[in-house]
């Protein structure tokens, strides 16, 4: 059973450009969070999503950050017009409920 | 949100000796995770708790849900170098959607 997959693992991007990141949760796992690391820190809470619904996006930035997580397909976490106060490690984390978190690699984000 | 408050903040221990780390909260959980996280990779689940009260083992962790649900401790017994790592906690409310996470326990092991 494979794990929770992310990518890219690495991406780098100019100010103003655009960010996808993508997340493939475990198999049978329909709840999908993303979390957000600055260096030296801990995971910040963004969003936590079911199959095509936004259970809980307390922890997004209300402009530029969006997140979704069709019917079929990974989660996209998506961040326009990026600034550089954006880079970090974002990491998706997928559970079958609400219960257990397994996280996978991460996608490390720099903005130049 | 919630904060959780881990400590020690670092340790620097020698091979062989144990650990202990714990995570206070100001709320009640109703679940306590405990993850390691190794540089440039994702956390990885170690023990997870349910019940409070509950003293869980996972080879040389064990790991406790606090009796008042507002804390867990972690134990790792005779510490081996890849032990090295940065241990995070982790505590879901049962009115809440998001696991708050701890700020961190960084664990170095002198051979």
């Amino acid at each position: 059973n494979a794990g929770v997959m992310q990518n890219p693992r690495h991406l780098v991007r100019r100010r103003g450009q655009e960010a996808r990141l993508r997340c493939s949760p475990m198999k049978g796992h329909s709840h999908v969070y993303w979390y957000r690391q600055l260096p030296e820190e801990g995971l910040k809470f963004m969003v936590y999503l079911q199959k095509e619904n936004i259970i809980d996006e307390s922890g997004m930035p209300k402009e530029r950050f969006s997140a979704e997580f069709p019917k079929e397909g990974p989660s996209i976490l998506r961040i326009q017009q990026v600034v550089r106060g954006d880079s970090a490690a974002y990491f998706c984390a997928s559970s079958p409920q609400a219960g257990e978190l397994f996280f996978g690699e991460g996608s490390r984000l720099t903005v130049l | 949100g919630q904060q959780l408050n881990q400590s020690p903040q670092s340790m620097f221990i020698q091979e062989g000796e144990d650990v202990s780390m714990n995570c206070t909260s100001s709320s009640i959980f109703n679940t306590w995770l405990w993850y390691k996280q190794d540089p440039g990779e994702g956390p990885v689940l170690l023990i997870a708790l349910y019940k409070a009260g509950e003293l869980t083992s996972n080879g040389r962790l064990t790991a406790q849900f606090g009796i008042t649900r507002k804390d867990s401790f972690l134990n790792i017994s005779a510490s081996i170098p890849s032990d090295v790592g940065i241990y995070f906690c982790a505590g879901l409310t049962n009115t809440g959607n998001q696991f708050y996470f701890g700020t961190g326990t960084s664990l170095t092991v002198i051979p």
